[in-house]
């Protein structure tokens, strides 16, 4: 089973709008840490944003913002005022285990392209 | 800081050779560094963890005597592609883990894109 779902393969914006890239998760674990990052065309990953699980209020970081809605397992990221620069790929990832032997899964990722 | 520099950044290789990937942390120690593999338009699937001075934990699938790893330093690991094929092309992603981080612990390299003719 899938425990990174990113259900979106592409998504458009225009310039500056919002958009709100989908990411739901599962695990049992009841510490475990949720990131987004972004890759260009280059394949550098770029970290954008980091929620914890005991986090109680969304994490924003810039013109990022993290819609963590923990009973339903969800961890969305919300791109404000879209820049033509922000098209890229954009991965949602968990990370999980006990405290030294993390690992972190991959979500399969969303096709971001900002139209100006 | 937090800078983690991988080597080459492109290689092109004949079927059946060897090809060494480094990935270093420039300015921190890292005990723990991971391998990623990803194809075109794909995810990033973890091959590896690296533990500096003890055995890689390979993912279930992932060839030990293929893609071998070593941890020889705190901020040194390298992945060996042994006798490579075509379809070990791909794009070869390190990161190295940095305890100290508040919570991004993860720092990736800038990928190895792989061609294997």
């Amino acid at each position: 089973a899938q425990k990174i779902t990113q259900t979106q393969p592409g998504m458009f914006v225009q310039e500056k709008e919002a958009v709100t890239l989908d990411c739901t998760y599962d695990t049992s674990d009841p510490s475990y840490g949720l990131f987004w990052y972004k890759q260009p065309s280059s394949g550098e990953m770029i970290f954008l944003i980091y929620q914890g699980s005991y986090d109680q209020q969304n994490a924003t970081e810039g013109r990022y913002s993290l819609n963590f809605q923990k009973a339903r397992k969800s961890a969305n990221l919300v791109i404000s005022a879209s820049q033509l620069g922000d098209s890229a790929m954009y991965f949602c990832a968990m990370r999980e285990g006990p405290s030294g032997t993390y690992k972190y899964i991959f979500g399969t990722g969303t096709r971001l392209k900002v139209l100006a | 800081g937090a800078v983690v520099s991988q080597h080459p950044s492109r290689v092109i290789c004949k079927s059946g050779t060897s090809v060494k990937i480094e990935c270093r942390s420039l300015d921190f120690q890292a005990t723990t560094m991971f391998w990623y593999r990803q194809f075109p338009k794909k995810s990033l699937m973890l091959m590896a963890t690296s533990n500096e001075g003890s055995k890689a934990t390979y993912e279930q699938g992932v060839e030990k005597d293929k893609f071998l790893i070593n941890h020889a330093s705190l901020t040194l690991s390298t992945l060996t592609v042994t006798s490579a094929h075509p379809e070990d092309s791909s794009f070869y992603i390190c990161s190295a883990r940095w305890t100290l981080s508040s919570y991004n612990e993860q720092f990736f390299g800038p990928g190895t894109r792989l061609t294997v003719l």
